[in-house]
């Protein structure tokens, strides 16, 4: 599986935009990138994905570096409510089962 | 619509014993995967199922096993537990062969092993 590199930890303030950053410098073509969340005592939330292009949902926003060796997930007002370990996740486009989970960056959000 | 649910919430075995965890697909989902969560680590995967049957393995060894069930409801058995097994069981739904391949996660049964 092909690795990815996040800082273990990182602070943001109440409705600021937060930036997550990713580094996955061995991705192959047929890779997704997926984001998941893990807030306290609960179990991962899917939050986005992408393949090439740049992603927007409710949730955030997944830029993707040109040669996709990088990526940054975008959450564009954070809110006490989005502290949590977020994981980025390499998923091949041949494989459909599994994730394959590293140790996250674990976002604090400061009132 | 349900979202995953996992029974039970908490579990204290003594080694040795055999445990099973159970877990209930959302609704309109097909495939159920199930991870080991240790503290402090991120998940963990052990296997996946789908049309009741194994579709892929993790780094686990057979005394993990697991079934899926026709309404794909699922049941992950561990036997002769050891002190390591102590974590958090993951259960995770999706649909097979989607595009963006969302897994839906259950809230966890966590297990402790004496």
């Amino acid at each position: 599986d092909a690795k990815t590199t996040q800082p273990n930890s990182m602070e943001s303030n109440e409705e600021e935009p937060v930036h997550l950053p990713c580094n996955h410098s061995t991705i192959s073509g047929t890779d997704y990138i997926h984001w998941y969340r893990q807030l306290p005592s609960q179990g991962p939330e899917y939050v986005i994905h992408g393949l090439t292009s740049n992603v927007n949902n409710r949730m955030a926003s997944l830029a993707i570096a040109e040669d996709r060796k990088s990526s940054t997930l975008i959450l564009h007002r954070a809110t006490l409510r989005d502290a949590a370990v977020y994981y980025c996740i390499l998923r091949s486009g041949g494989s459909n089962y599994k994730l394959t989970f590293g140790k996250g960056t674990l976002l604090t959000v400061n009132p | 619509e349900t979202g995953v649910t996992q029974s039970p919430t908490h579990l204290i075995k003594t080694r040795g014993q055999q445990v099973t965890l159970r877990c209930s697909s959302q609704s309109g989902h097909n495939t159920v995967s199930w991870y080991q969560q240790a503290l402090g680590q991120g998940p963990q995967f052990i296997f996946q199922y789908y049309r009741e049957e194994e579709n892929g393995r993790g780094n686990f060894p057979p005394r993990f096993s697991g079934l899926q069930f026709p309404n794909y409801s699922s049941e992950l058995n561990v036997n002769a537990l050891e002190l390591d097994d102590s974590a958090l069981y993951l259960c995770a739904s999706s649909r097979w062969g989607g595009a963006a391949y969302e897994q839906y996660f259950g809230p966890g049964t966590r297990l402790t092993v004496t």
